[in-house]
């Protein structure tokens, strides 16, 4: 049972590339998200999802889109990456069940040059 | 609108109590969460408190008072490894979306 995995732990992009980022959970998970932590700011809510299918905005959805085609996966795209969106990014997923807590994945720090 | 107030940074010594506070305010509330985030590591689980009261889990307790919107965790028998960040999270109603306090750091000296 590997929890929440993320997809590629570091990497380093130019302005204006694109990339996408993976996330997997192996938990039967209803509800996953995409969180993003900067310095001083805790997490911020990106995108999230409710179940295969569907997605929804979050705190700070702008430069970013999401797509939730199988159950088990949430993928994060930046499309054309800017220097603000240089941070370390977050998976996160939980069941539909009250009080259950988000497992986290273990993040991937994005630097934008 | 949402907002969530910690403390930015604690200090206290090995053995020693601490307690580190939250103040909430939000449209609905479902729930309030505290993890723990090690440097450069990912957020675990500490607790959930959607009652009012106490919880406790072994060296770690929670305390919510909705109607004060506050929260507060209490670390005893502080061990140098309880050096870390701590969120306090609060879900919506609806179950959906959980927003974070940009959290507190904790240093634990000898």
């Amino acid at each position: 049972n590997a929890g929440v995995t993320q997809t590629p732990k570091f990497r380093v992009l130019k302005t204006g590339q694109s990339m996408t980022l993976l996330c997997a959970q192996d938990m039967n998970h209803e509800y996953m998200y995409w969180y993003r932590q900067d310095p001083g700011m805790g997490l911020r809510l990106i995108h999230y999802s409710v179940g295969e299918g569907t997605t929804a905005k979050g705190e700070v959805p702008d430069g970013y889109n999401v797509s939730r085609l199988k159950k088990q996966n949430f993928l994060l795209g930046l499309e054309s990456a800017a220097p603000s969106q240089t941070s370390v990014y977050f998976c996160a997923s939980t069941s539909r069940m009250g009080g259950d807590t988000q497992y986290f994945g273990p993040g991937t720090r994005l630097t934008v040059l | 609108g949402q907002n969530i107030d910690q403390p930015t940074e604690m200090t206290a010594t090995e053995g020693a109590i601490v307690q580190i506070n939250c103040t909430y305010q939000t449209s609905g509330f479902n729930g309030l969460f505290w993890y723990q985030q090690h440097a450069g590591e990912a957020p675990t689980f500490l607790s959930y408190n959607v009652l009012d009261g106490l919880e406790e889990k072994g060296r770690f307790s929670s305390f919510l008072s909705r109607s004060k919107g506050y929260s507060y965790l209490l670390l005893k028998e502080l061990q140098m490894k309880d050096s870390a960040s701590y969120l306090c999270a609060v879900r919506s109603t609806g179950g959906f979306k959980t927003i974070f306090g940009a959290g507190t750091r904790l240093f634990v000296k000898a």
